[in-house]
């Protein structure tokens, strides 16, 4: 099936640097991607929409500068967290939309713990 | 606005013994539906989803789920569990789907699975 890659799987850093996280559709082109976030034993909310070539699309709550999204191409969006705190740490997880049949593929998720 | 109900937060069951998962949802309009399964340490795997036609729908590893538009309902069943089906599961709904676009997912709160043996 459809591979979504996430990269890195986890990371810790100091509060105040900022953080990426890189998605990949290894296999297909993905028009729209995707970004959660699961707190620990909660659901996964969805903080923004990325399409192709134009500016991602936030949730409501979500802070656009502080989450950065780029989706600069059909198979890569990545997840800028800028001046990450402590509140920031969770799980990030990605979704890709296949262009030609619409399905959602996720990503193995990305742990950010802020110290 | 769209919700998402997962009334269990944790089941747990017998290798072998038949298992339901719960879910409700609201939404104004024609519901797309899905089960995910979540295993720690990795992405999240669609088990089946619900479109529209046959409101029994069956999906991957021996599951299926029924789609009751009365009580607004996806339930999730399957009559013999393993232990390899302990895992958590997220029901959705899609917003803004259309055609096979599955459209922006909202989850409920998951429900873990445990299996004894």
């Amino acid at each position: 099936g459809a591979v979504v890659s996430q990269h890195p799987s986890w990371v810790i850093c100091k509060s105040g640097t900022s953080v990426k996280i890189e998605c990949r559709s290894l296999d297909f082109q993905a028009t729209t991607m995707f970004w959660y976030r699961q707190f620990p034993k909660q659901s996964l909310m969805l903080m923004a929409t990325s399409n192709e070539g134009s500016k991602a699309t936030y949730e409501q709550g979500v802070e656009k500068d502080k989450f950065l999204i780029n989706h600069a191409s059909l198979t890569l969006s990545t997840l800028t967290v800028t001046s990450a705190h402590p509140e920031d740490s969770s799980f990030y997880i990605c979704s890709a939309e296949a262009r030609n049949t619409g399905e959602l593929f996720f990503g193995e998720g990305s742990r950010l713990t802020v110290l | 606005a769209q919700s998402v109900t997962q009334p269990d937060i944790h089941i747990t069951v017998s290798e072998g013994a038949s298992l339901e998962l719960r879910c409700n949802y609201s939404y104004g309009a024609t519901p797309y539906l899905f089960w995910y399964v979540q295993s720690p340490g990795q992405g999240l795997q669609l088990l089946l989803k619900y479109f529209s036609g046959d409101t029994l729908v069956q999906g991957i590893k021996g599951f299926e789920a029924e789609f009751k538009r009365s009580q607004s309902s996806f339930n999730l069943r399957k009559p013999s569990v393993h232990w390899s089906d302990a895992a958590e599961y997220f029901c959705a709904v899609g917003v803004d789907a259309g055609g096979t676009s599955y459209g922006k997912l909202t989850f409920g709160q998951g429900t873990i699975l445990t299996v004894h043996p």
